[in-house]
């Protein structure tokens, strides 16, 4: 069975400040799609990106960053220059190419970005 | 916006009541799916739709059903809510293209079973 652990539960920083929440994964599977989602206050699920196993290019988009490592089995995520509007709880989740094609998540970190 | 809406978006109710919480998209998506978030366990996986009267379980089936009649609505039933049911539950559709497709959340029901 598949897993993902966010081993940081809370993070807090000083806005301006980078900051990168850690994401680990677990899988037998040589196929399969990793994604960040992001949670603010509101309570939405905002999808942020997705990365396919076979593509270990990684990714910026604005302040944001992605590191795909398959040797460690991470997809960290990298926020620079942080804003209070980042403050949300972000998770990480793995989805196997099967039936359903599911996702597991993690269990999400709270970053709060600080003023 | 993925075209997803959940009813009620809250709701409180006793242990032993029958509860069902209604998922609806405007797309045509084909597949559908519902979760719950709970503290440290981030979402989890309760059952999924592939298509008018196929379903399937999740990580987390026990004590829920669900229902697809139409293909805009998924829904789902507590027969008999437990304090343990009380949680955020998200709808999802997929969409995108590609193999899997992105899963887009509803806005969520906050439940509470008292």
């Amino acid at each position: 069975a598949q897993k993902v652990t966010q081993a940081q539960t809370e993070i807090s920083v000083v806005e301006k400040e980078d900051v990168t929440l850690d994401c680990v994964y677990e899988t037998r599977d040589t196929t399969y799609y990793l994604f960040w989602y992001k949670q603010p206050p509101s309570g939405e699920l905002v999808f942020l990106i997705r990365r396919n196993s076979f593509d270990e290019q990684n990714e910026i988009s604005g302040r944001y960053s992605w590191n795909f490592q398959k040797s460690t089995s991470s997809f960290n995520f990298t926020i620079t220059a942080s804003q209070v509007v980042d403050s949300a709880v972000y998770f990480c989740a793995l989805s196997l190419n099967n039936a359903g094609n599911m996702l597991t998540f993690g269990g999400g970190t709270r970053l709060m970005v600080k003023p | 916006d993925a075209g997803i809406t959940q009813s009620p978006r809250h709701k409180v109710t006793e242990t032993g009541t029958p509860v069902t919480l209604r998922c609806h998209q405007t797309e045509n998506h084909r597949y559908m799916y519902w979760y719950r978030q709970d503290p440290g366990h981030g979402l989890r996986l309760i059952h999924y739709s592939y298509g008018v009267k196929d379903t399937d379980k999740g990580e987390v089936s026990d004590g829920y059903s669900v229902s697809r009649s139409k293909t805009e609505d998924f829904l789902l039933t507590l027969e008999s809510a437990t304090s343990s049911q009380t949680s955020v539950y998200f709808c999802a559709i997929s969409a995108g293209g590609g193999l899997p497709e992105t899963q887009y959340f509803g806005p969520g029901t906050r439940l509470l079973v008292l």
